[in-house]
């Protein structure tokens, strides 16, 4: 079985620009959760998606935005993108539930910012 | 408020050496789950074992077993007969059954396996 992909892996964008990324879950995995990595915050919870719904939001700015399609993958944006938004940013799928189902993480995206 | 505390940032051992990470978290919820997660350098963040809080039972995954202390809220990665592969950075985390669907995550602690 696939695992969970993020497209694209690398992106460049300027300050005040938007963005979008891309994840698709595991074949029959419902929920996607979305966090952020960075050297200083470590790894924070951006939300999580259950059949097209936000389920969960973690404390980020309305910047910062998702949805989820049918066929359970799902995208971020964010808009007016500032410096401090570089970062690699982690999809994660799971089954159903994000609190009983292991999640198993996508290879990023990594987002630099100029 | 939940939190995660790795209070290794990093750690060195020899190949084939045992070398145990430490976790401790806080919660006030009393079912949640715990995990450790490995995160080599530029790939993916993989799972290396899960523990339900219930269970008394340390979970072990073939060469990597937890030691958990619920009454602490201390849950420790050991690593038996290590590997250069193992080189990675090792996270913590933790996520409650009732509440916000997230994994509270540690600082994460860096290991290093020598030849």
């Amino acid at each position: 079985k696939a695992g969970v992909t993020q497209t694209p892996r690398y992106l460049i964008k300027t300050r005040g620009q938007q963005v979008t990324l891309s994840c698709s879950p595991i074949s029959g995995h419902r929920s996607v959760s979305w966090y952020q990595q960075t050297p200083g915050q470590g790894l924070q919870f951006l939300f999580e998606y259950f059949s097209e719904t936000q389920r969960n939001k973690g404390n980020f700015p309305g910047r910062f935005s998702g949805r989820q399609f049918s066929n359970s993958r799902s995208e971020m944006n964010v808009s007016t993108l500032e410096l401090g938004d570089s970062a690699l940013y982690l999809c994660a799928s799971s089954i159903v539930s994000a609190r009983t189902d292991t999640q198993y993480f996508g290879p990023g995206t990594r987002l630099t910012v100029l | 408020a939940q939190t995660v505390t790795q209070s290794q940032p990093e750690m060195s051992v020899q190949e084939a050496e045992t070398v145990t990470l430490s976790c401790t978290y806080d919660t006030s919820e009393n079912n949640y789950y715990l995990f450790w997660y490995k995160q080599p350098p530029s790939r993916q963040m993989i799972l290396v074992i899960r523990q339900e809080a219930y269970k008394q039972q340390n979970a072990t995954e073939n060469r990597f077993s937890v030691n958990f202390q619920k009454a602490a809220k201390s849950f420790s990665l050991k690593i038996s007969d290590s590997q250069l592969g193992d080189t990675a950075m090792y996270f913590c985390a933790f996520i409650v059954i009732q509440g916000a669907q997230k994994l509270v995550f540690g600082q994460g602690t860096r290991l290093t396996i020598n030849p």
